[in-house]
């Protein structure tokens, strides 16, 4: 059964940074890549970039192009995402999503970590 | 790259249709077949309802259809159930930017 479990919630500090995993099962990791998308508080979806399991190709979308790091372990079947400089905007629940192309679409989404910022 | 633009809001009683509107630009809606559409109940993940403009995905319903026109796109919800009340968002690759998702409509079961 496909299946992505994220890793708990974290409380973290203005300027600290965060990183958030995304354990993927039921498929063969490296056929895919992972989307990750936040959503703030009674917001909508925000899209944050693609991470290939295939070969490492990733992109960002260019608003958190300076802060944003994604990455896959094979090993692990695990997809990560790391947010740097956070601000207390950044407070939001983040998702990781299943694909085979950067264009999607995303079958297969995780539960969602709330990451919040704040003094 | 500016978020698709969608309805706050649509609604209909049960057993009627309604259609959400999602209006992109040449460079993403109007540029390829990759347009997806999302429901997400409050609290809960986003489910995958449509994808490559009006294929549905194994389990959805075939109340659940999709069109696009141009640089807009569609989703039509016939035959409304109660649990079909929850936010709809769209999706298009764009390939200077790579994804981007609408603004989101609110379906409400009257």
């Amino acid at each position: 059964q496909d299946q992505l479990v994220q890793s708990g919630g974290e409380v973290k500090k203005p300027g600290a940074a965060v990183k958030v995993s995304c354990k993927a099962s039921g498929h063969t990791f490296t056929n895919y890549g992972f989307t990750w998308v936040r959503q703030a508080p009674g917001q909508g979806l925000d899209y944050m970039g693609w991470s290939s399991a295939h070969n490492g190709y990733t992109i960002y979308a260019q608003k958190y192009q300076d802060r944003v790091t994604m990455t896959t372990d094979t090993s692990t079947s695990t997809a990560y995402m790391e947010l740097r400089s956070l601000r207390s905007d950044d407070t939001a629940v983040y998702y990781c999503a299943r694909g085979t192309s950067v264009a999607g679409p995303f079958d297969s989404w995780g539960q969602g970590t709330l990451v919040t910022v704040s003094s | 790259q500016s978020a698709l633009t969608q309805p706050p809001s649509a609604s209909g009683s049960p057993g009627q249709s309604v259609t959400i509107s999602c209006t992109g630009t040449s460079s993403d809606v109007g540029a390829n077949n990759y347009v997806s559409w999302y429901q997400q109940h409050p609290g809960k993940a986003p489910k995958l309802m449509i994808s490559g403009v009006s294929k549905r995905p194994s389990g959805v319903p075939d109340r659940f259809s999709g069109s696009k026109s141009g640089n807009t796109a569609s989703l039509t919800v016939s035959g409304l159930q109660a649990e079909d009340e929850a936010d709809y968002y769209c999706s298009s690759y764009a390939a200077s930017s790579g994804y981007v998702f609408g603004t989101g409509t609110k379906v409400t079961v009257l």
